[in-house]
């Protein structure tokens, strides 16, 4: 199984300004994604980070509001641009293993817009 | 697109009771995978049903998967305050290495 370190753990942020949040896996994954959970709700897939290319995004979410990047097989970051309390939510990211059916997360990040 | 469906939302059961979580897919599932989260923390995985029919436990929690692949089951064995959390169910879209579809969630208390 591969463990998943996220940065930071929380942070407060004013509107306007724009976090990025970092993925760190400690073995190469083939697949890598982004969710949002926002406050007392499940979880919504932002995104696929896709290694070397550019995210896939799901429909309601934009790269210019997150843009992520990939750069490796074990690390990427999201974006969160020009922030409203609207985006105050907890952003996990998690990987999916050498074998298909693994998918592990990170503790995630969670983010609070004043 | 697929849907999935938990029951009960919440839950509270005397400690040393047992319990069933449910949770059903519109469509039929290739993957479905339960996790738990303590309240604002990343989710940890539990286990990972394939195949109709399938049971799996770990410690005191089996899940179950239908014969149909529409429906699972999550059940505790004599809770413990340490079960408390949220459960999610997570469905894969298929072929594995591929986002999941979650559930809303049962919030699960444990009470001595």
């Amino acid at each position: 199984s591969a463990v998943i370190s996220q940065k930071p753990s929380r942070d407060i942020c004013q509107r306007g300004t724009s976090l990025t949040i970092q993925c760190q896996v400690d073995s190469q994954v083939t697949m890598m994604f982004w969710y949002r959970q926002q406050p007392g709700q499940s979880l919504t897939l932002i995104a696929t980070a896709n290694q070397g290319s550019e995210a896939t995004y799901e429909s309601g979410f934009v790269i210019d509001k997150f843009p992520i990047s990939r750069p490796n097989l074990t690390f990427s970051t999201l974006t969160v641009s020009n922030m409203s309390p609207e985006d105050s939510s907890i952003y996990l990211c998690s990987g999916s293993g050498n074998l298909a059916y693994e998918q592990f997360f990170g503790p995630g990040t969670r983010l609070t817009v004043l | 697109s697929q849907e999935l469906e938990q029951s009960p939302q919440s839950l509270i059961v005397q400690e040393g009771k047992n319990l069933t979580i449910n949770c059903t897919s519109s469509k039929t599932l290739y993957g479905l995978y339960w996790y738990k989260q303590k309240y604002g923390e990343g989710l940890i995985f539990l286990m990972m049903l394939q195949k109709g029919g399938e049971e799996k436990s770990h410690e005191k929690i089996t899940a179950k998967l239908d014969e149909k692949k529409q429906q699972s089951s999550l059940h505790i064995t004599a809770s413990q305050p340490s079960h408390a959390g949220i459960y999610l169910c997570g469905a894969d879209k298929g072929g594995g290495n591929t986002p999941l579809v979650f559930g809303k969630g049962t919030r699960l208390s444990v009470i001595a």
